[in-house]
């Protein structure tokens, strides 16, 4: 059974830019949480999704962004970036609705802002 | 709002020494509770999570954990350290009532030294 799958793994973009970070849960899975590591500020959630439906969020700006397909594949949009966006973001998948909901982690997306 | 923190943001042992990583919780009511580990350049990986079924929980790769109601903590152990289990290890909380949100606390890197 395949993993989270997040592209790209790598991404270098410019302050002022927008960029969109996708990701393909387990198959199965219908939960998909985003969160963001850095090293000041550690992991911090962002925001997930469930059906197509934003069902929890974060203290994050409105400059973060996301949402689900049908498929259950999201995507997360960042805009107007920040140098401190910089950080590496995780994607994580579960299957809503059981009692464990153990979350799986793709390997994450490093994002550098210059 | 549920919290964790981890003591130790560093532990460094000797291969075969004994592993204890600290973790407590702040919840008014018993919360699910994880470790995950995470590897350079890497996502983050379950190793034992705690649900409510049995105090003492067996992970992967030799690891146990013990939920203590009285002293609300959910330390990690392992009997005898090897090379490969230095990595940052994460504690997190998951409130129960729904949603997959996760609350982590601010990592401990292990270092393992012959």
């Amino acid at each position: 059974k395949a993993g989270v799958t997040q592209t790209p793994r790598y991404l270098i973009k410019t302050r002022g830019q927008q960029v969109t970070l996708s990701c393909s849960p387990i198959s199965g899975h219908r939960s998909v949480s985003w969160y963001q590591q850095t090293p000041g500020q550690g992991l911090q959630f962002l925001f997930e999704y469930f059906s197509e439906t934003q069902r929890n969020k974060g203290n994050f700006p409105g400059r973060f962004s996301g949402r689900q397909f049908s498929n259950s594949r999201s995507e997360m949009n960042v805009s107007t970036l920040e140098l401190g966006d910089s950080a590496l973001y995780l994607c994580a998948s579960s299957l809503a609705g059981t009692s464990e909901n153990i979350q799986y982690f793709g390997a994450g997306t490093r994002l550098s802002v210059l | 709002a549920q919290s964790v923190t981890q003591l130790g943001s560093h532990v460094s042992v000797s291969e075969g020494a004994l592993v204890l990583l600290r973790c407590n919780y702040s919840s008014s009511v018993p919360p699910y509770l994880f470790w995950y580990v995470q590897y350079p350049n890497q996502g983050l990986q379950l190793l034992l999570k705690y649900t409510s079924a049995a105090t003492l929980v067996k992970g992967i790769n030799g690891f146990e954990a013990e939920f203590k109601k009285s002293e609300t903590s959910f330390h990690l152990t392992k009997p005898s350290a090897h090379m490969s289990d230095a990595a940052e290890y994460f504690c997190a909380v998951r409130a129960t009532g729904g949603g997959n949100k996760l609350t982590f606390g601010t990592g401990t890197q292990l270092k393992v030294e012959l």
